[in-house]
């Protein structure tokens, strides 16, 4: 049940941009994405429901194809900031009438170098 | 505001010992998680409320392991007896709806180490 993310890990030099990948093998109902810096708790970035909604955060975006089962994160002209471990979220329901619960991919690396 | 608190935020211990690991949701959050995260594992739910209410336990690893939620501002997860493969950083984290719709809030953390 468990969301495959990749790359595991990705070098970047300050500017340059990538993509991160999030694949299910389960229907998707939504996508989270949490970037966690070394020793620190993961911090929310965006949310993405079902209808391919293209959601972003300063120069961070992702889409969501519920068709694929995937999500991707976009992360463009990157600064050292971004630096950290990216994980996304799938919603899996449990009970009727109750939120379902997430499940975390095994996260990205992402290093920024200047 | 305040965010999610936890406490404490280290803990050393040795095998066979009680650990008692504490939370306290943002105000007005509905829904409380607990989860472990270990280099081997990632980040695992162990369980998770909605009022005050267990909604999926299938997380927690074993009967060792037992959560509980008296009131809608606090949360407990208590390990006994704790074993070396029990360390890991357990955070709680809360949201204003669980599923998908809002964003999880998470602690900072407790940094475990069972000697």
């Amino acid at each position: 049940q468990q969301p495959v993310q990749s790359p595991q890990a990705v070098i970047l030099r300050e500017g340059e941009d990538a993509v991160i990948n999030c694949s299910s093998s389960k229907a998707l109902y939504s996508v989270h994405w949490y970037r966690q810096k070394h020793g620190e708790a993961p911090v929310f970035l965006m949310i993405l429901l079902k209808g391919g909604e293209q959601k972003g955060h300063e120069k961070i975006s992702a889409s969501f194809n519920e068709k694929k089962q995937q999500s991707s994160l976009y992360l463009t002209a990157s600064q050292l900031s971004y630096s950290g471990t990216y994980f996304c979220g799938t919603e899996i329901p449990v009970l009727y009438n109750q939120g379902g619960k997430l499940i975390f991919g095994q996260g990205t690396e992402l290093s920024v170098k200047p | 505001d305040a965010g999610v608190i936890q406490s404490p935020r280290h803990e050393v211990t040795e095998m066979g010992q009680e650990v008692t690991l504490r939370c306290k949701p943002i105000s007005g959050h509905d829904y409380l998680f607990w989860y472990r995260q270990t280099m081997m594992r990632g980040l695992e739910l162990l369980i998770y409320f909605n009022n005050n209410v267990p909604i999926d336990d299938s997380g927690m690893p074993e009967d060792r392991f037992s959560a509980k939620m008296p009131n809608a501002s606090f949360s407990t997860l208590k390990i006994q007896p704790s074993e070396p493969r029990d360390s890991a950083v357990y955070f709680c984290a809360s949201s204003q709806q669980g599923g998908g719709n809002q964003p999880q809030h998470f602690g900072d953390g407790t940094r475990l180490s069972i000697l």
